[in-house]
């Protein structure tokens, strides 16, 4: 268990509003990722954080934004949220210093509809 | 396009019966490799990863994988299913220095008593 807990777990919200999740790591892991997951697609990478205040795009960033000001919390925002981001959203860290070396162990997740 | 490719959406087997799934990926770069499995309800978590050397890997539960380089593909292979196999099998690919995990779209598993 890599001590990572997600907030909220479930959240149904409208068209327009803005959310935001929550991951939080208890072990000071550098290396934090958001995945959503939608069926036929797998897992797709919004964003990912390599340090405090450092973070990068992945392959679905588009309506996501995300902070990172204390080691322990990475945060997942959709300023404005849309039908199409009703998904399932994993949180990930990396233990052995980076995607490239290691595995991923995953949160719990946070199922997201948008209505 | 760089992409991870699973060939089977939903497979379906009885107990006691053997298990390929295929992964192909397209980087052209060195690479890492993983299968990560998802059972009903819970989070991924790693069967078994390829980093370098033999390219037939050992995972958990009787899983294994082999990397095939000029292929570009990383097949799971089990030798006799069970039913709490029973899931969602990912296959993903890293490349080497680079912090981007790309998955594949995922094969469901169901195996009957």
């Amino acid at each position: 268990d890599a001590g990572i807990t997600q907030s909220p777990r479930h959240k149904v919200t409208e068209t327009g509003t803005p959310v935001t999740l929550r991951c939080h790591q208890t072990e000071n892991h550098r290396y934090m990722y958001w995945y959503r997951q939608d069926p036929g697609h797998g897992l797709r990478l919004i964003h990912y954080s390599y340090g405090v205040k450092d973070t990068d795009k992945g392959e679905v960033s588009d309506g996501y934004s995300v902070s990172r000001s204390k080691t322990e919390d990475f945060l997942l925002t959709l300023e404005s949220a849309t039908s199409s981001q009703t998904s399932v959203y994993f949180c990930a860290i990396s233990i052995a210093g980076g995607v490239r070396t290691g595995e991923l162990f995953f949160g719990e997740g946070s199922r997201l509809t948008v209505l | 396009a760089q992409s991870v490719s699973q060939h089977n959406h939903h497979v379906i087997l009885s107990e006691a019966a053997s298990l390929e799934l295929g992964c192909n990926y397209s980087y052209g770069g060195t690479v890492n490799l993983f299968w990560y499995v998802q059972y009903p309800g819970q989070h991924l978590q790693l069967l078994l990863k390829y980093f370098s050397g033999d390219p037939l890997v050992k995972g958990i539960k009787g899983f294994e994988a082999e990397f095939i380089k000029s292929k570009f593909s990383f097949n799971l292979r089990k030798p006799s299913v069970q039913w709490s196999d029973t899931a969602e099998y990912f296959c993903a690919v890293n490349l080497f220095n680079n912090n981007d995990m790309r998955f594949g779209a995922g094969t469901r598993l169901t195996v009957k008593p």
